[in-house]
């Protein structure tokens, strides 16, 4: 099984900062790579998918880039709204793996 | 619009079974693979189980197999999870989930159905 380790866990940031968080498989998984967001209570949203396209409809200070075994997500001009938990998960062979998460919180 | 919503979740004892269901509009169902993904509380999130548009091909995580069954029913565009020999680590929020396409992303998630596994 390919495994994902996703860091910081958490990370404490304000608003108008730079946040980048980082995705590691255990072997390379070309692009087969997607980053989600969740608030508390809800549903995963769908951020970027192919490890650095864009979801339709997201805020394009949301970007994702990597292939192979590095990934990046990377959040410029954080708003209120991105305060949330993010996950990336590989799609490259089953199982499907998520990375553990990164809770970014307000400073 | 795609909607997924899931039902069947409840409070069931260790040992016991549970099915929960997954009523899927908005998209030709049969076109796409389905997932279920689970969520223990204050977890991550932990994939479990596929199964592909035609219901020929499924895939497990290695800690369900032996105890769920993924099924679909595309006549009815409903996904199924049949759990059976339920353990307390069982218990999550399970989400229904579309997949873009075989061995794609997810690209929608249903708001999820809370298994609570407990004496």
């Amino acid at each position: 099984d390919i495994q994902m380790t996703q860091s910081p866990s958490s990370l404490s940031a304000s608003v108008g900062d730079r946040v980048t968080i980082t995705c590691r498989a255990s072997q390379g998984i070309r692009n087969d790579l997607g980053w989600y967001q969740q608030k508390p209570g809800k549903a995963p949203k769908r951020l970027i998918y192919a490890a650095s396209s864009l979801q339709s409809g997201v805020p394009s200070r949301f970007s994702g880039s990597g292939s192979g075994t590095e990934f990046t997500l990377t959040i410029n001009s954080l708003q209120p709204e991105d305060f949330a938990t993010y996950y990336c998960l590989q799609h490259n062979s089953y199982p499907r793996t998520f990375g553990q998460g990164t809770k970014v919180e307000i400073k | 619009e795609v909607q997924l919503l899931e039902s069947g979740g409840g409070l069931v004892q260790p040992g016991g079974s549970l099915r929960l269901s997954c009523a899927a509009s908005g998209f030709t169902f049969r076109y796409y693979a389905m997932s279920w993904v689970r969520q223990a509380p204050g977890k991550g999130l932990e994939w479990v189980s596929v199964m592909s548009g035609s219901g020929g091909q499924t895939y497990y995580v290695d800690s369900v197999k032996g105890r769920f069954t993924i099924s679909r029913d595309n006549s009815k565009n409903t996904l199924y999870l049949q759990m059976n020999s339920l353990r307390a680590e069982d218990t999550a929020v399970y989400y229904c989930a579309k997949d873009r396409e075989w061995l794609a992303e997810i690209d929608y998630w249903g708001q999820g159905t809370l298994v609570t596994v407990s004496s």
